[in-house]
């Protein structure tokens, strides 16, 4: 089963706006990581959350981990259309590297 | 820097034929992913190497598929004999993994793999 789920599934919304993303998971974590995925590329490690932290901030991005809920979500403020890709929350479990992708949300920004 | 470096990027074939991936990760990492990502399954972990040992294979599909890393700077996914339900975007990507922290993933542009 997966791990990771993200929600929604696909987002729409105007240049300029704000883009929230949340994924949710089952079992206890390590880290958290959030991907980008542009459309035929590979996945982009945008930013990395301990388990141990509540909050991190990278430029316009803003994540957030709550572990008792067991979820996360990653803000992009002042979106711009070349943020128009797939995003990944991904959970790694076990200290060993590997990690348990969602099945992404879908962003789209239009210009 | 170079990134992850994969071959073909696309691959079309026909089916019982067989099909060698290869991936080259960046210099100096120790630990090395092979995904499958499809639409209705998205991104699973096929296996992982941790310097050059394979450490968990339990998302290899099938006995026709094998994975190898002979060196730190090469791997191979081999899928022998292929099906159409094989086709799908892989990726391969590597990371440099601390003894106590985990480092963020280098994913290389994937191989579109399509089995006719």
């Amino acid at each position: 089963s997966q791990q990771g789920e993200e929600d929604p599934q696909a987002l729409s919304i105007q240049e300029g706006e704000n883009a929230t993303m949340n994924c949710s998971y089952k079992t206890s974590i390590n880290n958290l990581q959030w991907y980008r995925q542009n459309s035929g590329r590979g996945l982009v490690h945008l930013i990395l959350i301990r388990s141990n932290e509540r909050e991190k901030h990278s430029g316009r991005l803003r994540v957030t981990l709550d572990t008792s809920k067991k979820s996360s979500s990653l803000l992009i403020t002042a979106s711009r259309a070349a943020d128009t890709a797939s995003y990944f929350c991904a959970t790694d479990t076990s200290n060993t590297g590997k990690l348990i992708f969602g099945q992404g949300t879908t962003l789209q920004v239009k210009p | 820097d170079a990134g992850v470096i994969q071959s073909p990027r696309h691959e079309v074939t026909e089916m019982g034929q067989e099909v060698t991936l290869r991936c080259k990760p960046i210099s100096g990492h120790n630990s090395l992913f092979w995904y499958r990502q499809t639409m209705m399954r998205g991104l699973e972990l096929l296996i992982y190497f941790n310097n050059n040992v394979p450490i968990d294979d339990s998302g290899m599909p099938e006995d026709r598929f094998s994975a190898k890393m002979p060196n730190a700077s090469f791997s191979t996914l081999k899928i022998q004999p292929s099906e159409p339900r094989d086709s799908a975007v892989y990726f391969c990507a590597s990371s440099a993994q601390g003894s106590y922290s985990n480092q963020p993933q280098h994913f290389g542009d994937g191989t579109r793999l399509s089995i006719l």
